[in-house]
């Protein structure tokens, strides 16, 4: 059965501190790891990440995978109010009937306080 | 940008009532899927659709069932709703197998 787990599960930092979230897995036939961040409805779609070392970067958030060791993590510089939300962290995988699985993680949930 | 609707954002049921959770989709996407989501146990897969009148059942599909007459429409139903069935209900699309996914609003239904 394919796993996923994050950690922390939640995690509280004063604005301006930098966190780094994980995520690791335990799956067959791996495609991609893709991190999503969640307020208050849908989740949001952060990064898709396939290859290993490749930093991806948008504004203060960034994201790495790893997959000789099977995780990737997910760091935020300089936090603000507004990254207060549940991340989470989604590995896709092929399945042998020639379909896609996204398998989620728990997710964890920031809370920035001023 | 890609617009996932779902019908209603909270809604309340009794036990054994018939319910209909609607999804839309307007970016022509091929697959669609259904979610679950509980404190404590994250997004769990119910059922998805790669295809018009296709369906294939997720990680927990029981005690419900998914209807895909037309592409950009995904029911979920429950036949006989249960207190159990308390929950976030996400729907997602996305455009080819293997693709990002995008998600809806979500409908936090109660079952009393």
């Amino acid at each position: 059965e394919d796993k996923v787990v994050q950690s922390p599960l939640s995690l509280v930092v004063h604005e301006g501190d930098t966190v780094t979230l994980n995520c690791s897995y335990e799956v067959t036939n791996f495609r991609s790891l893709l991190w999503y961040k969640q307020e208050k409805k849908a989740p949001t779609f952060l990064f898709m990440l396939t290859s290993s070392g490749i930093e991806k970067k948008s504004g203060r958030l960034s994201s790495i995978l790893d997959k000789k060791e099977l995780s990737s993590i997910l760091n935020i510089t300089a936090t603000q109010t507004g990254d207060s939300a549940i991340y989470l962290c989604a590995v896709l995988t092929f399945s042998g009937a020639g379909s896609y699985q996204l398998t989620f993680g728990k997710g964890t949930k920031l809370s920035v306080i001023p | 940008d890609v617009k996932v609707t779902q019908s209603s954002r909270y809604l309340v049921k009794r036990t054994g009532e018939k319910v209909f959770l609607e999804c839309v989709q307007d970016m022509d996407h091929e697959n669609m899927f259904w979610y679950r989501q509980d404190p404590g146990l994250g997004l769990r897969l119910i059922y998805f659709s790669y295809d018009v009148k296709m369906k294939e059942k997720g990680d927990i599909p029981e005690g419900y069932s998914v209807s895909r007459e037309k592409k950009e429409r995904f029911s979920l139903i429950l036949e006989s709703a249960s207190t159990n069935q308390t929950s976030m209900y996400l729907c997602a699309s996305s455009s080819f197998q293997g693709s990002i996914q995008y998600f809806g609003a979500g409908t936090r239904l109660s079952v009393l």
